[in-house]
Formats: C-alpha cells, structure tokens, sequence
C-alpha cells in the first residue's frame, strides 16, 4: 500500500510571498487531514476534510491559509502572505474511516525568512 | 479531549523493554487511548489503541489502569530504530487528534 505523498519536501520562502503545498492520501481514504508542527511542539490541527467537504477548520487561520480538496482525492493547502511564524512542518495524514488510524506522509518543511 | 502528561523524556538500554507512562486522569468513558510516535524527520506513525483493556499487536503493549486514568506502552525489547517522540492522546474518534509535546526516548545501545 502506497504511503501518502506530500510535496514539496522543503520549500523557502520570504515573509509576505505565497506557497502552496500538495497531499496525495492512500487510496480509498475518504478523510483528510492538515496539520502544522512548529520545532519542538507536537503536531497541531489546521483542517479536516470528509471526502471533498470541510468537517473541522476552527484553528485554521483563514485570513492567510486556505485549503482545498478536489473530487474528494488530492488536496493543497496554500498560504498566502506568509509569515515569519508559520516557519513549521506541514503534514498531511488520512484515514479510512473514524476510529481508524491516521496515516501521515512526512511533511513539507517550510522556512519563511 | 483528556489532557495528557507524559514526562518529557526517557532512556532505554537496547534489547530491554521500554515502559512509556501516560496520564489522563480527566478521561471520559468513551474516550479511546492512542499511541502514536514520530521518528525523526518523518510523520506521526500510529502504533495502538484501547478503552478499557489492555491491547497488544506486533508492535508494542498498551497497558490501562482499571480507572482508566492513566496508561503504559510497553515496547518488549527496544531497538535503536525505536529512538522516537511518543506520544499518548485520548479522542472519542481516533481523528481530530490533540497531540501533546510526547516523551522524548532514546534507545542507547
């Protein structure tokens, strides 16, 4: 079974430009995730989609990030204009069903100088 | 979601068993425990679950208290590619996951 797929890799950017990042999840999961992991702290919930619909984005921070996920396969979470502070690891993870696992890929780091 | 403290580090010999604590002594009756760990420069990676009794699959042992307030992952004989952040989350679900700063463990050969 294929892993999730995230890319960039790394990205580096300065404040004030935008970027975007891309999620493959495994076949067949309908639900998605977004996280971003700031160095030292644990993963942190930016949104959830259901297929193509947004079940939970209350800590996304909608003035400069905003998410998609079309035909309820891929998704990209842009940020636009960036900030020195969203410097993080950005995850994506998916899941077949409540109550199963999430599987993450390994993130995209982004540096904003 | 039960708020969860776990020590911010540990260290374990090589080939012996790593006993990681976990407490969450606000834990609702249908909340699940869940263990994830994150190896350096990778994503999360789920290892178990449980809500009441103890739980066991190729990777680790998850061990509840009767009271549900805290709980112990047992890893039977620690390798190097055990050196990881753990970390122990409660969650009706098992999505939406609130992770903590996890325990920070080093397998020393």
């Amino acid at each position: 079974e294929a892993g999730v797929a995230q890319s960039p890799r790394y990205k580096i950017i300065e404040k004030r430009q935008s970027v975007a990042f891309w999620c493959n999840p495994i076949s067949g999961h309908a639900t998605l995730y977004w996280y971003q992991q700031i160095l030292g702290q644990g993963p942190k919930l930016l949104i959830q989609f259901q297929n193509n619909g947004v079940v939970d984005d209350s800590q996304l921070p909608k003035d400069r990030f905003s998410a998609e996920r079309l035909k309820g396969v891929d998704s990209t979470l842009k940020i636009q204009p960036a900030k020195l502070e969203d410097s993080a690891v950005y995850l994506c993870a998916s899941s077949s069903e409540s109550f199963s696992p999430l599987h993450f890929g390994n993130g995209t780091r982004l540096t904003v100088t | 979601d039960a708020k969860t403290t776990q020590p911010p580090s540990m260290d374990c010999a090589e080939g012996r068993a790593a006993n990681l604590p976990c407490n969450h002594s606000t834990i609702s009756g249908n909340e699940y425990v869940y263990w994830y760990r994150q190896i350096h420069s990778q994503g999360p990676q789920y290892i178990i679950h449980g809500l009441k009794n103890n739980e066991t699959n190729e990777m680790a042992s998850l061990i509840i208290t009767e009271d549900r307030k805290s709980s112990t992952l047992i890893l039977p004989h620690a390798t190097l590619r055990d050196t990881a952040v753990y970390y122990c989350i409660t969650s009706t679900s098992g999505s939406r996951l609130t992770f903590g700063e996890g325990t920070q463990l080093t397998v020393n050969p």
